[in-house]
């Protein structure tokens, strides 16, 4: 397994455009995040997968934003007609379930001009 | 969500070692103490936890005091590699999530 993969690792999209992230976890996990950060801060939570039920959605997560997680495999983030206060690096990671470490994507950059 | 408390930033040299100090004060006894770190332009990367006893790994060892108020993460040998930003992280074992709620961590800088 070669960890947690997010695709695309950069994204430029204009105000007003919808976009679309995919996170593919470590296949045995079956806990997945959604972390978003922003410059010169620690990462701040977003929501939670068990399987391919969203347990969790943080307060950040206004209406503009969904994710997915069909058949418990890879999961989806969608932000519908982006602001540029949307522009930050989005991070996904997978865990077994009970108290062990996660694993973290490398990111994707999300920049909104 | 119980929170934690770090110096902004350390200095250490190559070769030596660090000791990274986290303060948790109203820690439950459910809580785990993770530690994470963060390399410029990468996703965090998990370092090491424990709940009570001192833990120990080939990336780092975890040294919690005996009332659990406070923790150390000690790097016994540092190298340029280990320059990150390092996270210390109460994680509530009874939680459904398991969700890890981040600070602002310690950048440690490391000099040759």
């Amino acid at each position: 397994d070669t960890g947690v993969s997010q695709n695309p690792r950069h994204k430029i999209t204009k105000r007003g455009q919808n976009v679309t992230f995919r996170c593919d976890p470590i296949s045995e996990h079956n806990r997945l995040y959604w972390y978003r950060q922003t410059l010169g801060q620690g990462p701040e939570f977003l929501t939670y997968f068990q399987n391919e039920a969203q347990l969790e959605k943080s307060r950040l997560l206004s209406d503009r934003f969904s994710a997915e997680r069909p058949k418990g495999s890879f999961s989806t983030l969608e932000i519908q007609r982006t602001e540029q206060g949307d522009s930050a690096m989005y991070l996904c990671a997978s865990s077994h379930a009970g108290n062990y470490g996660y694993t973290f994507g490398s990111g994707t950059r999300l920049t909104v001009v | 969500d119980a929170k934690t408390t770090q110096p902004n930033s350390m200095e250490s040299n190559e070769e030596e070692p660090v000791h990274l100090p986290c303060n948790h004060s109203t820690i439950s006894g459910t809580d785990y103490i993770h530690w994470y770190r963060q390399l410029p332009s990468q996703g965090p990367e998990y370092v090491i936890h424990g709940l009570t006893s001192n833990v120990n790994n080939r990336m780092a060892s975890l040294a919690i005091a005996e009332d659990r108020k406070s923790s150390t993460l000690i790097l016994h040998r540092a190298t340029l590699r280990d320059a990150a930003v390092y996270y210390c992280i109460l994680r509530d074992g009874s939680s459904n999530t398991g969700k890890l709620i981040f600070g602002q961590g310690t950048t440690l800088q490391v000099k040759p």
